[in-house]
């Protein structure tokens, strides 16, 4: 069974700090990788996509992939409250199809 | 960006009638179209893949007889839950794939 996996916090940081979300994944033939913030109430943001080993940088968020370790997390510098949300990580085996979702990690960003 | 449209965001219905809910992508053709359910503090499950002019595949355990879906173009693809009951309260959301997801605002139903 394809599984994402995600501590589901929540996890506090304070304003300005380094935010570290992680995920795991099962299906070593996931070839997509993907981000997503969701806020309380409102569907799913697509924050980064990632689909090679290493790190994607956009702005203040930055992707890692591993895939031998079958690792992605995500690194969110100078975190802002407007931050605070739950973050979805999701993978799929090909483009097209659907995305297999963790069960998210809860962001509290202190002011 | 693309933009992934629902209709309408929210509905209260009685329990026995009919739900509509409408997805459209506005700026691009999708494909496929996908669609999640989502209870309260839960990840999304995916119901159902939706392609253009074909049948939609239902995921184990979601009832294609309860959740009809219709994907008659390449812009739009509509889910109707057929008697719904106070279980089916929850939030529908679709995504329309052109390579990658993008998400509608999702539909929140309450079934009273």
């Amino acid at each position: 069974q394809k599984e994402v996996e995600q501590n589901s916090g929540p996890l506090s940081v304070p304003e300005g700090a380094i935010a570290s979300l992680n995920c795991t994944y099962s299906d070593r033939g996931s070839q997509s990788f993907f981000w997503y913030r969701q806020y309380s109430g409102k569907s799913p943001e697509l924050i980064m996509s990632i689909y090679s080993n290493g790190d994607k940088e956009d702005g203040r968020f930055t992707a890692q992939l591993n895939k031998a370790s079958q690792y992605v997390s995500l690194l969110i510098r100078d975190s802002q409250p407007s931050d605070s949300a739950t973050y979805l990580c999701a993978v799929n085996l090909q483009a097209g199809t659907a995305l297999i979702f963790g069960k998210g990690t809860t962001l509290s960003v202190s002011s | 960006g693309a933009v992934v449209s629902q209709h309408p965001s929210w509905v209260i219905c009685k329990s026995g009638t009919s739900v509509k809910i409408e997805c459209r992508s506005l700026d691009f053709q999708a494909t496929t179209m996908f669609w999640y359910r989502q209870f309260p503090k839960q990840s999304l499950m995916l119901m159902a893949t939706s392609n253009e002019g074909s049948k939609a595949t239902y995921e184990q355990g979601v009832e294609k007889d309860k959740f009809l879906i219709n994907h008659a173009s390449l812009t739009l693809s509509t889910l109707t839950v057929t008697s719904a009951h106070p279980e089916d309260s929850s939030f529908y959301i679709c995504s329309a794939s052109s390579g990658e997801q993008y998400f509608g605002p999702g539909t929140r139903l309450t079934v009273t």
